[in-house]
């Protein structure tokens, strides 16, 4: 498709279970980025992946949480024992960087609701 | 690490006003600023950036925001609010370009428009 796809669109799971995200990224788009978005909060920064370079995982908030991406395709964000804090919209975006990056806008898919019971 | 302050919770606007959304910046470098609409259930949509040049930029759906460096500002502004303009809006920088390529959020504002 033409736009950032995300799967599934809605997960309600159980405390304790893990839970895989996906996305898939506009074609060519080399620069891969994971949010989270609390009810009534900003986007918090996740993950950020660029080519082949090594991925920024700074924004990782516990080593439940991992991504991995492959090539400059499809990435999927793993949460391990899920708590009830990670309820959250998962947002991913990809952009092209082109000479100097951080030029290009994020163009974002309409996001992961997840549910912990 | 770079920041954005979005002071309002929410703003309230009768339709036909012109409508302005506030975002302050801070950076270490240059900033690359952006505003994202987020209508609801659904990702957020890109509206403007400034990148260099000009400090008045026009973006879609007839927003501009203006760039101040001496005030660290980048407010969103319409002419002429819309109902249909009622979302919520999220400035955005980057320290760029020879910063991290993490593009840090705000907390977002929720516009209303009311008719």
């Amino acid at each position: 498709g033409a736009g950032v796809s995300q799967s599934p669109s809605n997960k309600v799971t159980e405390k304790g279970k893990d839970v895989e995200l996906r996305c898939d990224p506009i074609s060519g788009h080399t620069a891969l980025y994971w949010y989270r978005q609390r009810l009534g909060q900003g986007l918090e920064f996740l993950i950020y992946f660029q080519g082949n370079s090594a991925p920024d995982k700074s924004g990782l908030p516990s080593d439940r949480f991992s991504a991995e991406r492959t090539g400059e395709s499809v990435s999927t964000l793993t949460i391990q024992r899920t708590q009830q804090e990670d309820s959250a919209v998962y947002l991913c975006a990809s952009s092209s960087h082109s000479g100097t990056g951080g030029r290009g806008e994020l163009f974002f898919g309409e996001g992961s609701r997840l549910t912990v019971l | 690490a770079q920041s954005v302050a979005q002071p309002e919770d929410q703003v309230n606007v009768a339709e036909g006003n012109p409508l302005t959304v506030k975002c302050t910046y801070s950076v270490s470098g240059n900033p690359y600023l952006f505003w994202y609409v987020q209508y609801p259930n659904r990702g957020l949509q890109f509206l403007l950036k400034y990148i260099t040049g000009d400090n008045l930029v026009k973006g879609s759906y007839g927003f501009e925001a203006e760039f101040n460096k001496s005030q660290t500002s980048f407010h969103l502004k319409k002419p002429s609010a819309l109902v249909s303009d009622s979302a919520l809006y999220f400035c955005a920088v980057r320290d760029g370009p020879y910063g991290n390529n993490r593009l840090a959020f705000g907390k977002g504002n929720q516009v209303v428009v009311i008719p």
